[in-house]
């Protein structure tokens, strides 16, 4: 079974830039989370998908940053303008959706973002 | 406590040592608990999810407590390996949330 993929790998943009992420869940998977982590932080919850519907997207740092999941496959998280402080690896996970907290969060290698 | 917190930040041990780290989180409110395993540049591995107070559980050579009213959790590697070298990440999440909330992490080395 394929495990949760991210595209791309590495991006390096300027300030001001757009860049938008993609994340494919495991097949199946009802839930997907996106998450990032700013070097020497710890890894931080950014939203949560249920399907196709944002369950909570209480940790999105602003209005520069937009997810979506349409059709509940794949998702997108855009970033618009890119601010230096947007640098990080963004994690995307999934999971089933059978005990939602109480199973397992599959992660992603993580999208390495880096505004210069 | 209001963060997950974890300790040490970073140890190195020899090869056959055994060790263990902590992770304290906030007992209150208190839902579930992960463990993962990260090597730079791929996937945190799930390690363990913990929800009941005293449980135990067993992965290979790496176990792990839990003590839900104290709000700590051990993990233990038993004769470490140089491919335990990596950061083990711990993740609390409270009753109502879909969030985890991470520690920073405890990156182990060991050494040959």
């Amino acid at each position: 079974e394929a495990g949760v993929t991210q595209f791309p790998s590495h991006s390096v943009i300027e300030k001001g830039q757009t860049v938008t992420l993609r994340c494919d869940p495991i097949s199946g998977h009802d839930n997907l989370y996106w998450y990032r982590r700013v070097m020497g932080k710890e890894i931080k919850f950014l939203l949560h998908f249920v399907k196709e519907s944002k369950q909570d997207e209480s940790g999105m740092p602003n209005n520069r940053f937009l997810a979506e999941r349409t059709g509940g496959t794949y998702s997108t998280l855009k970033v618009q303008p890119a601010e230096l402080e947007d640098s990080g690896v963004y994690f995307c996970a999934s999971s089933q959706g059978l005990a939602v907290g109480r199973e397992t969060q599959y992660f992603g290698p993580g999208t390495r973002l880096l505004v210069l | 406590i209001l963060n997950v917190e974890q300790s040490p930040q970073s140890l190195h041990v020899q090869e056959g040592d055994s060790t263990n780290f902590t992770c304290s989180f906030p007992s209150s409110n208190f839902y579930a608990l992960h463990w993962y395993r990260w090597e730079t540049a791929k996937s945190p591995e799930a390690l363990f999810v913990m929800t009941l107070n005293g449980d135990e559980k067993k992965k290979g050579r790496i176990s792990a407590t839990l003590n839900t009213k104290e709000g700590y959790s051990y993990l233990y590697i038993k004769g470490s390996q140089p491919e335990d070298s990596a950061t083990y990440l711990c993740a609390s999440l409270g009753a109502g949330s879909y969030q985890l909330t991470f520690g920073k992490g405890t990156k182990l080395s060991v050494i040959p």
